[in-house]
């Protein structure tokens, strides 16, 4: 059983550069989260996609940010303009409908010079 | 503002001793709620759920939590803890919003257990 994966493992860029992230879900997981945790805070919640639709963003995410789930599988989440305060872990997680329990993956370090 | 609460950010015990971990939210209507665990170096693992029914819930490794809706509160105990139980953890809260879910999380508490 292959849990959550994320690609890469730590990323470290430049102000002003953009980047991307991946999150594969486990298989037959139908719903995926993306969060973003800094030091010393629990996870907060980006955004949510029910097999390829996005149903929600949050507040949290500015127009910088885009995340897509093509063929409701695999999703990406781009960073545009990197800024420094966009440094944290970001979290993907993925769910079924059925159980509703979010199983999360190792997260992708940012760090942006 | 809606949020969840974990009362202690640092809490310091030694082998054998008893834990609690509080946790409060601020959130009416129905919920499910969830302790999450993050070892060292090690990404977020579910620990326990409660979604219904008996409010005292059992998880992995000898943990478990007691939902009181009256307090708004979902604390998570064990009653004999182990150097290997040093840890982030996370409690969260799941809403009901518009057909769809979203965890929020407490700030977590940071647990050393020493031999």
């Amino acid at each position: 059983d292959t849990g959550v994966s994320q690609d890469p493992r730590h990323k470290i860029t430049k102000r002003g550069q953009n980047v991307t992230f991946r999150c594969d879900p486990i298989s037959e997981h139908n719903r995926l989260y993306w969060y973003r945790q800094t030091l010393g805070q629990g996870p907060e919640f980006l955004t949510y996609f029910q097999n390829e639709a996005q149903l929600e963003k949050s507040r949290l995410l500015s127009d910088r940010f885009s995340a897509e789930r093509p063929k409701g599988s695999f999703s990406t989440l781009e960073i545009q303009r990197t800024e420094q305060g966009d440094s944290a872990m970001y979290l993907c997680a993925s769910s079924s409908s059925v159980t509703d329990t979010q199983y999360f993956g190792p997260g992708t370090r940012l760090t942006v010079l | 503002a809606q949020s969840v609460s974990q009362h202690n950010h640092h809490v310091i015990l030694s082998e054998a001793a008893s834990l609690e971990l509080g946790c409060n939210y601020s959130y009416g209507g129905t919920v499910n709620l969830f302790w999450y665990v993050q070892y060292p170096g090690q990404h977020l693992q579910l620990l326990l759920k409660y979604f219904s029914g008996d409010p005292l819930v059992k998880g992995i490794k000898g943990f478990e939590a007691e939902f009181i809706k009256s307090k708004f509160s979902f604390n998570l105990r064990k009653p004999s803890v182990q150097w290997s139980d040093t840890a982030e953890y996370f409690c969260a809260v799941m809403r009901f919003s518009g057909g769809y879910n979203k965890l929020i999380f407490g700030a977590g508490t940071r647990l050393a257990v020493h031999p």
